[in-house]
This record gives C-alpha cells, structure tokens and sequence, in this order.
C-alpha cells in the first residue's frame, strides 16, 4: 500500500520562506510530484523529484531523500497569491501511476 | 491545444441515477487519468489509459462504476445507481506516456458531483 503524510495548515507571512514536508511509505517508489491546487481550481504541477537532491523551479523547489522516505517542497518570497493547497504525490512506478497526500493547506498573511 | 477539459463542469442527479462525465485530453497524451477528489482531501487514483488499454482500476472503484477510451482520445466515466457517497469532485488527467522524469500529469477542471 501506499500512503504519504504531510501537514494539514501552514501559515506565513509575505515574503517568507516556509517549507512544506511529506513522509511516505509506498510500494514500488519511484519518485515525488508537488502539485498546487487553488480553491475550486484543478492541481496543476510544480516539481518532481526521480533523485535525491533538490529540483529548483523560480521561487519554489523541492528536495528527495530515498534513504528518509522524504521530501519538501520550499517556496521562497512567499506572495499572496500562493495560497493554496499543496500536494504530494508518490509516482509508483514507471507508468506514472502516483497516489496522493491529504494536502497542505497554506495561507499567506500581510 | 487548450489543454485538459471536462464536461459537464457540474451535475446535480438525484440518487439511483446513472450519470456519464467526459474528459478530453490534450491531444498527442497517451495516458488518461481518472481522479475523485472530497473536500479537504487529495485526488484519489480510480483508474487510467494506455490508449484505449484501462491498465488499472482502483479498489475504490465499485462495479457501479465504468470508463472507457474507446479510440485512445476522450474518456467517459460512468456511475450507475448514484449513492450520496458519490458525491465528489471527478478529475480527469493526461501524461505523454514516454515515462521518464519529464512525465507530469496535466489536470482538467474538474466535474463536480451532488447526488442528492
């Protein structure tokens, strides 16, 4: 089985750097998406990880450890306009089958 | 292109109904993808396209529910007999299906179902 625990709420202020962490425990792990949904939007994609180490995209990047079982997702000079929800996903296997954490919750404050 | 769409976009249905949704990939992706998603909760993993090979159905996805891709473009999802349970946002994805670490997932908009 698989299943992926990252936390429910996070909030920051603009201009921030906050970190958002999942945990997973799955079956045939083959790497790790990040995806952002807005309220009444669809997810759309932000990063994936196939290694360990960190994949920089502008403002957001994200961070593998295979060894842990773990990864981030880091956004920097946090703006109003990134809050949403944030999820992981664990890609299964090779045919980009993924399964997804409940989602983070983030809230950007003045 | 103009990327993943679904229709309808919303559906009220009364329950022991049976409702279809479409999706319509982007247009060269390979892959399709179905999703349910509940308020407060990611998207859960019900089924997915090779073409028009559904190459795996989620536990979660009970006999009174059925996709199809029948010529490899878009896809139906069926539920028959609606239960109040059913109620939920249906998302549909596509992929390129070359794999590798390139491969992401594109997501339509979203049908939102209330069964009542």
């Amino acid at each position: 089985g698989q299943s992926l625990e990252q936390p429910s709420e996070v909030t920051a202020v603009e201009g921030a750097i906050v970190q958002i962490n999942c945990t997973y425990q799955t079956s045939g792990f083959y790497g790790l998406s990040w995806y952002q949904q807005h309220d009444g939007g669809a997810p759309t994609f932000l990063s994936y990880n196939g290694l360990d180490g960190l994949e920089e995209t502008g403002r957001f990047s994200s961070f593998l450890s295979r060894s842990d079982s773990y990864g981030y997702l880091l956004l920097q000079e946090l703006q109003m306009k990134d809050s949403a929800s944030y999820f992981c996903a664990a890609r299964k296997n090779n045919n980009n089958d993924m399964r997804f954490g409940a989602g983070t919750r983030l809230t950007v404050k003045p | 292109d103009t990327g993943v769409s679904q229709n309808p976009r919303h559906k009220i249905t009364k329950r022991g109904q049976n409702v279809t949704f479409r999706c319509d990939p982007i247009s060269e992706h390979n892959r399709l993808y179905w999703y349910r998603q509940t308020l407060g909760q990611g998207p859960e993993f019900l089924t997915y396209f090779q073409n028009e090979a559904q190459l795996e159905k989620s536990r979660l996805l009970s006999d009174r529910f059925s996709a199809e891709r029948p010529k490899g473009s878009f896809s139906t999802l069926e539920i028959q007999r609606t239960e109040q349970g059913d109620s939920a946002m249906y998302l549909c994805a596509s992929s390129l299906g070359s794999g590798g670490a390139e491969e992401t997932q594109y997501f339509g908009p979203g049908t939102r179902l209330l069964v009542l």
